[in-house]
């Protein structure tokens, strides 16, 4: 089966950088989606990886390991805005858990 | 603007009473989904829909009906609803050469009492 494991909850300072986790097991890979969903709201896309490698969009950046089957995404120069629950995913069919991320002054 | 619409917002009802959530998309999306999502336990596939007139289940089908009888339309029909539906539901879209990228209704609270 197809399965992700990332940290329900990470606390971070305003200013600085975090790292959000994803290992994941699937026997067949087309790639991990990061998306984004505040509170109340609808996940919105954010980055994806299809190969080995960091991918950077902004602040964000998502990072991919096929052999160690394991990504991450890193968010810089946070800001408050930032706190929301971050989910990594094999689309279309399975969603990791989500990592709630609480930015802190 | 592209985006997925979702009705209702909110909606409380009883057990056994059949309803439908609407989604409509008007990025002429092939592919559409609906989730649950629900807490501690992320988002789950209810069902899918690769194209018009083309439905298969995900991860959690049960209790649940989909129709795709136009490309932008997905209802998510729910017969003899009971409480264990009570969850956030979302409609979802993308296009097939960018399935990656899922465009998300604004969702719809369910509560079944």
């Amino acid at each position: 089966g197809q399965s992700l494991e990332q940290p329900s909850e990470v606390t971070a300072v305003e200013g600085a950088i975090v790292q959000i986790n994803c290992t994941y097991q699937t026997s067949g890979f087309y790639g991990l989606s990061w998306y984004q969903q505040h509170d109340g709201g609808a996940p919105t896309f954010l980055s994806y990886n299809a190969l080995d490698g960091l991918e950077e969009t902004g602040r964000f950046s998502s990072f991919l390991s096929r052999s160690d089957s394991y990504g991450y995404l890193l968010l810089q120069e946070l800001q408050m805005k930032d706190s929301a629950s971050y989910f990594c995913a094999f689309l279309p069919l399975v969603f990791g858990k989500g990592t709630r991320l609480s930015v802190i002054a | 603007e592209a985006q997925v619409t979702q009705n209702p917002r909110y909606l409380i009802t009883v057990t056994g009473k059949k309803l439908t959530v609407t989604c409509s998309q008007n990025m002429n999306h092939e592919y559409m989904s609906w989730y649950r999502q629900d807490p501690g336990l992320g988002l789950r596939q209810i069902y899918y829909s690769m194209n018009v007139e083309v439905t298969d289940k995900g991860d959690v089908p049960e209790g649940y009906k989909v129709s795709r009888k136009e490309k932008r339309n997905f209802p998510l029909i729910l017969e003899s609803p009971s409480p264990n539906q009570t969850s956030l539901y979302f409609c979802a879209s993308s296009s097939l050469g960018e399935g990656e990228k899922l465009f998300f209704g604004s969702g719809t609270q369910l509560s079944v009492l």
